[in-house]
């Protein structure tokens, strides 16, 4: 298998602030990584793919000055959801496959966001 | 655009089978793969169909007919546990990388 760590599981923050939240493959690189956000009883929406060294593509309607991602590291992604609102609350998840052609991904935990 | 239709919630009781189904439309088709999430946790991967067919695993199988865009997800012998939501996801070429896109999600309820 592979494991995907995602941290913090829980963050609350007050409208204004930013919050980063990190996603690692702990045991294999990473050349791409997902970010998705969840609203409760619904389906995951892909946000962004985060390419390591290089800038993330954002999926249609997804603000790229709202969500800012980094891919540093082969191991490591951060999204940052910068200047935060009540609407942002949302449980975002991470993702990676072990490449390119890969079928499988590997989720992390999930980071649920209350912004208040 | 992309859509992956799912019914929204399913009903059976332990030792039954059940299927949910998928139908899709999407460029640059992949593969379609199947996923369980249990309430407030991470997605973890199930079966993956490439080309027509059935695959089986365990007392899951997946079904995918390329022609008609629709594939499902068969769960046999219930058990409690499998109460979950299940999501359809179209592997899509995405340039440089693929990328993984969800169904609307399904919800089934076991109920003893």
């Amino acid at each position: 298998g592979a494991v995907v760590s995602q941290h913090p599981s829980r963050v609350i923050c007050k409208s204004g602030t930013s919050v980063k939240i990190e996603c690692r493959s702990l045991d294999f690189q990473a050349t791409t990584m997902f970010w998705y956000r969840q609203f409760p009883k619904q389906s995951l929406m892909l946000m962004a793919t985060s390419n390591e060294g290089s800038k993330a593509t954002y999926e249609q309607g997804v603000e790229k000055d709202k969500f800012l991602i980094n891919h540093a590291s082969l191991t490591l992604s951060t999204l940052t959801v910068t200047s935060a609102h009540p609407e942002d609350s949302s449980f975002y998840i991470c993702s990676a496959s072990k490449g390119y052609g890969k079928t499988e991904a590997f989720f992390g935990q999930g980071t649920r966001l209350t912004v208040v | 655009g992309q859509s992956l239709e799912q019914p929204s919630e399913v009903t059976a009781v332990e030792g039954a089978i059940v299927q949910i189904n998928c139908t899709y439309q999407t460029s640059g088709f992949y593969g379609l793969s199947w996923y369980q999430q249990h309430d407030g946790g991470a997605p973890t991967f199930l079966s993956y169909n490439a080309l027509d067919g059935l695959e089986e695993t365990g007392r899951f199988s997946s079904f995918l007919s390329r022609s008609d865009s629709y594939g499902y997800l068969l769960l046999q012998e219930l058990q409690m546990k499998d109460s979950a939501s299940y999501f359809c996801a179209v592997i899509e070429y995405g340039g440089a990388t693929n990328k993984l896109i969800f169904g609307t999600g399904t919800l089934l309820a076991v109920q003893p």
